[in-house]
């Protein structure tokens, strides 16, 4: 029979411009979110993590936005780059002792 | 490089055939993990061990069997795998249980 893959969402931004990656939670006890990146052939590499005290925070032409009332996280890229393609993961975790929830990602597409 | 180290980077296997997959970290983390990626299926938690302990088993069929010898390696053995055990098999560390994963590059896995 036909095998049928997992549909990611795709977001297709042209070099140099902005990117923002959604992802909605579902867990209002979660209190800690971090987003990966997966190019690839690799495994999930850590990009920044945001704890739900917070509503902002910085990295390296990333940031990270996270709204509670919404159970909504976001990943904005500055300046996109072609390095930037890769497969963007929002992971949450809900209580001290649960497991890192993975959501089903995002493919970033860079257009040189 | 994360720190997280696993080999064979690819593996065939016949449905007869024991194999095992091996992860060593260098970060001096307390805790591991196996998770499996399929094209089918986002990323799923397998295993979890935590100073040495085994703290999850998400219903894994028993024809995966892991091992945590010490807090640095971690294995994952395998004996009469179906052709729908063909994945990308991934192993983290963290410094606590439930806290910010690092990934290593997977063992891509083909079972004929």
């Amino acid at each position: 029979g036909e095998s049928v893959g997992l549909h990611l969402p795709t977001l297709s931004v042209q070099e140099g411009d902005n990117s923002i990656i959604n992802c909605a939670y579902s867990n209002s006890a979660s209190d800690y979110f971090i987003w990966y990146k997966q190019e690839s052939g690799k495994g999930p590499q850590f990009i920044i993590d945001i704890r739900s005290n917070m509503d902002k925070r910085q990295g390296q032409r990333v940031t990270v936005l996270l709204n509670k009332t919404v159970k909504h996280l976001s990943l904005q890229i500055a300046a996109t780059q072609p390095g930037d393609s890769a497969v963007y993961f929002c992971a949450e975790i809900s209580a001290r002792n649960t497991p890192l929830v993975f959501g089903k990602g995002t493919r970033l597409s860079v257009i040189a | 490089e994360t720190g997280v180290t696993q080999t064979p980077r690819h593996l065939v296997m016949g449905m007869t055939n024991k194999k095992s997959l091996k992860c060593e970290q260098h970060l001096g983390h307390n805790a591991m993990y196996w998770y499996k990626q399929s094209a089918k299926k986002p990323l799923e938690l397998m295993f979890v061990y935590s100073l040495e302990e085994r703290v999850e088993n998400n219903s894994v069929p028993s024809r995966f069997s892991p091992e945590c010898p010490n807090s640095s390696h971690l294995f994952l053995h395998l004996h009469t795998l179906q052709p729908e055990d063909s994945a990308l098999y991934l192993c983290a560390s963290s410094q606590g249980h439930n806290e910010k994963l690092f990934f290593g590059s997977g063992t891509q896995l083909s079972v004929l």
